[in-house]
């Protein structure tokens, strides 16, 4: 699976959109991008995924260039709840592959 | 979304006894689990996975003999810590996929393990 790159930590105000950005230069044709978050002793929550057209769900919208090298997850109006590690991870779509969990970025949303 | 139900949440327990988790998947068929561990400020780092009826496949570095898994159902998972010892102390989550094109991986609320 392609390695992904993302910013060990980012601050963001509360209220304000928190854009977590991702490289994933080495993404093949048939690797999807996938975004989930872990808050503080808790599983990873599925946030959204991906192929190339951007994509947007009640929690976030994907932003996928279209040399698909690089993505960033936007979250719109962020709060208090969002403060977490969130992890950019690129994934075969074939068959039921695991998730390569790189360092992730760990957002603050500061109020 | 699907439900991916573990437990224990948390066990404490004496070195060289055996603590058992278990992962179900509550709404859907799980044909296959992913196994997890996390050491504090680390990332999820995979140790095995399993395909409901057949012997899980385990990562590089990760003991089978220690850790035991059976996914025995559709619907339920368990790993076993043998013989667990102070160093074994993490936290164990699960993940399950009922497998197809483009489907979404959901995780457990995983489990901490504390070993004395």
């Amino acid at each position: 699976d392609a390695k992904t790159t993302q910013p060990p930590s980012m601050d963001c105000a509360e209220g304000r959109a928190a854009n977590l950005p991702c490289n994933h230069s080495t993404i093949s044709g048939n690797e999807y991008v996938y975004w989930y978050r872990q808050i503080h002793s808790q599983g990873p929550q599925y946030i959204i995924h991906g192929l190339k057209n951007n994509e947007t769900n009640e929690m976030a919208s994907l932003i996928i260039t279209e040399d698909r090298k690089s993505s960033t997850l936007i979250l719109p109006h962020a709060t208090l709840r969002d403060t977490a590690v969130y992890y950019c991870i690129v994934r075969r779509i074939q068959g039921a592959q695991k998730l390569v969990f790189g360092q992730g970025t760990r957002l603050t949303i500061n109020p | 979304g699907a439900v991916v139900s573990q437990h224990p949440s948390w066990v404490i327990c004496k070195s060289g006894t055996s603590v058992k988790i278990e992962c179900r998947s509550l709404d859907f068929q799980a044909t296959t689990m992913f196994w997890y561990r996390q050491f504090p400020k680390q990332s999820l780092m995979l140790m095995a996975t399993s395909n409901e009826g057949s012997k899980a496949t385990y990562e590089q570095g990760v003991e089978k003999d220690k850790f035991l898994i059976n996914h025995a159902s559709l619907t339920l998972s368990t790993l076993t810590v043998t013989s667990a010892h102070p160093e074994d102390s993490s936290f164990y989550i699960c993940s399950s996929t009922s497998g197809g094109a483009n489907e979404k991986l959901f995780f457990g609320s995983g489990t901490q393990l504390s070993v004395l």
